[in-house]
């Protein structure tokens, strides 16, 4: 158990819906980095949070958007989704420059 | 080209089976680098961080080569446990941990 927890895990949405992932960092961890995983690839980072404030971004859209809370737990949002973003969504919590420590992740289904 | 290449296999090696994994990265200014294992539906979970002196962990040896931004992972001695997928990863650092991971290779140790 790495003390990082992600809620829903698995989760089925209409294209054009929105939704929100929920990660708890592990305690004392300051740092959360989402990712998505498409079938058969390695995760793809979208952005991180430190200190509630955003610390770098991937190659993803605007529509990708997060938030971290004082608890340095965080939250993802995707709006108006899409067929490819079917995935598994990682969330990684560390300090920072430490030991990423990933939770179980959340299974998207856009149909 | 891919920030982080790897060969996505996969390798089906007997029990007791030497195996060797290799990967280049395109990023010359790449700070730190792993190898992660991930299992079927599972998350990514640290295999071992690699160093340019060589490390080893029990039957895992892993090596980075800077100059040809090459890093490999050796399995000696292949238990049916090893079955699982690969993950080369790299951090260019710049503060954080934002992880470049390659597709992954996958491996199945068979009897």
């Amino acid at each position: 158990e790495t003390g990082v927890t992600q809620s829903p895990t698995h989760l089925i949405k209409t294209r054009g819906q929105q939704v929100t992932l929920r990660c708890s960092s592990q305690s004392g961890h300051n740092t959360v980095s989402w990712y998505q995983q498409a079938l058969g690839q390695g995760p793809q980072f979208i952005f991180q949070y430190y200190r509630e404030e955003e610390n770098g971004r991937g190659n993803f859209p605007p529509r990708f958007s997060g938030l971290q809370f004082p608890n340095y737990s965080s939250e993802l949002n995707v709006n108006a989704l899409e067929l490819d973003d079917s995935a598994l969504y990682l969330c990684a919590s560390s300090l920072q420059g430490g030991e990423a420590f990933f939770g179980q992740g959340t299974r998207l289904t856009v149909v | 080209r891919k920030e982080v290449e790897q060969d996505p296999g996969p390798f089906n090696v007997p029990e007791g089976a030497t195996v060797a994994f290799n990967c280049t990265y395109s990023n010359s200014a790449s700070q730190s680098f792993f190898w992660y294992r991930q299992d079927c539906r599972k998350e990514p979970k640290l295999l071992m961080s690699v160093y340019s002196s060589g490390n080893e962990d029990g039957r895992f040896t892993a090596q980075l080569n800077r100059a040809s931004q090459y890093i490999s992972l050796l399995i000696r001695d292949s238990k049916l446990s090893d079955s699982a997928t690969y993950l080369c990863v790299v951090n260019v650092g710049g503060g954080g941990n934002k992880l470049t991971f390659g597709t992954g290779t996958q491996l199945k140790v068979e009897l």
